[in-house]
């Protein structure tokens, strides 16, 4: 069976300081990933997605990046992080058109 | 922009149905309906999802309008763990035949004892 592992559930770092946020996924290959952000009491919005190895579509311009260096592999960073950078932080994957599966997130506070 | 409208929360009792509306009205011809479910502080699960025929699993039922500007979705028996923030959502496609998920603010839907 599949499953998507996405590390550390939270995390406190000072502004200006980098961020890599890691996901990974298990049980299926060539996964579309995603990386979405949640604000507190608001829906999930799309930062990142990622249609296979090296290839990242980014939806909202801001601080952020990701990198997809293996078929299973998802990262998120940042080179300075900002006080608007605090938040939920959920990864994802999908086979296609169907359903998505998430992680249990991180939950980022920028002090 | 959410392309969809919820009531921000609702209440139902447990072992009752619980109703969830959900209002689409800008929704295009080959735009899915996705519902998930996001119990505080864990990552979104999903429910169902349906295209204009009404669908049901073992979690629950939806039901689209014949214009398909609407739906509704149930829990049949509603229990205690039932209660979460439930999203309506439409899709969008993207490049490479890959689909976004439009996500609104959802219901907060309370299942009380």
């Amino acid at each position: 069976s599949q499953t998507i592992h996405q590390w550390p559930a939270t995390l406190v770092q000072p502004v200006g300081s980098p961020l890599s946020l890691e996901c990974t996924v298990e049980g299926t290959s060539n996964p579309n990933l995603y990386w979405y952000r949640q604000a507190a009491g608001r829906g999930l919005q799309l930062l990142f997605y990622s249609v296979g190895i090296g290839q990242i579509s980014s939806e909202v311009p801001q601080n952020l990046s990701a990198s997809r260096p293996q078929d299973r592999q998802f990262i998120l960073s940042s080179k300075k992080l900002l006080l608007s950078d605090s938040g939920f932080y959920l990864c994802a994957w999908s086979a296609g058109g169907s359903e998505a599966f998430f992680g249990q997130g991180t939950r980022l506070t920028v002090v | 922009d959410a392309k969809t409208t919820q009531p921000p929360s609702m209440d139902c009792a447990e072992g009752r149905a619980a109703n969830l509306p959900c209002n689409h009205s800008t929704i295009s011809g080959n735009e899915y309906v996705y519902w998930y479910r996001q119990i505080h502080s864990q990552g979104p699960q999903y429910i169902i999802h349906g295209l204009k025929n009404n669908e049901t699993n073992e979690m629950a039922s939806l039901i689209i309008t014949e214009d398909r500007k609407s739906s509704t979705l149930i829990l049949p028996h509603a229990t205690l763990r039932d209660t979460a923030v439930y999203y309506c959502i439409v899709s969008r496609r993207l490049m490479d035949s890959n689909y976004q998920l439009i996500w609104g603010a959802g219901t907060k839907l309370i299942i009380k004892p």
